[in-house]
């Protein structure tokens, strides 16, 4: 069975101060990592997508990379406006191809 | 730039009563999907259309759940009778195809009294 799980489930950051969010995940054949950042009340914004272990994607203060086991969003000197929940989500070659199967999150404050 | 739209944004229903989801997807996306988000949990999926198709509906709680595509585009979601434990956000998201990046809408929270 396909499953996603981050961590912290919560994280407490001063602006500027960099940190890592973890997703773990196990898949039958990993078609796609995503990540994606929701805000309250909203639904969830695309990120990235990584396809294979090694790749890494930038976006401003945000880097993602991905091993066979696991993927990283690295948050450089971050800042109020970067608080958010953010979501991990794998897409498998097995069962209904295209399903995403997304972790609980990690939800990020970034204090001034 | 070209959005997923949903609507409405809340909706406030007692227990029983009947209420339905609206969802645009992307101009020239074929997949549309319909997930349902209980508060500090991931979303989980629903249904997937391809076109006007049913790919898979396996979580769909068809007993009160229905959705259709009737003409490849827009998508329906309904709930009859809703019950407490229906209360979420309902989040709909489409793709190119059946594998790749989904695109989210704004979502619908649902709240049953």
């Amino acid at each position: 069975e396909d499953q996603v799980t981050q961590s912290p489930e919560a994280l407490r950051l001063q602006e500027g101060e960099s940190s890592s969010l973890n997703c773990s995940y196990t898949v039958s054949g990993l078609r796609g990592l995503f990540w994606y950042r929701q805000d309250p009340g909203k639904g969830p914004e695309f990120l990235f997508t990584l396809y294979s272990a090694g790749e890494e994607k930038e976006k401003e203060r945000l880097k993602a990379t991905l091993t066979k086991k696991e993927s990283f969003l690295h948050i450089t000197a971050p800042k109020p406006e970067d608080s958010a929940t953010y979501l991990c989500a794998v897409q498998g070659s097995g069962g209904s191809q295209g399903n995403l199967i997304f972790g609980k999150g990690t939800k990020l404050s970034v204090k001034p | 730039e070209a959005e997923v739209a949903q609507s409405p944004r809340y909706k406030i229903t007692e227990k029983s009563q009947a209420v339905a989801f609206w969802c645009d997807p992307i101009s020239g996306h074929a997949t549309l999907y319909w997930y349902r988000q209980i508060l500090g949990q991931g979303p989980e999926l629903l249904v997937q259309f391809q076109d006007e198709s049913v790919v898979d509906d396996s979580q769909l709680p068809k007993d009160r759940f229905s959705a259709e595509r009737l003409k490849g585009v827009d998508s329906t979601l309904k709930i009859q009778p809703a019950e407490l434990g229906d209360s979420a956000m309902y989040l709909c998201a489409s793709s190119h195809w059946g594998v790749g990046t989904q695109y989210f809408g704004p979502g619908t929270r649902l709240t049953v009294l």
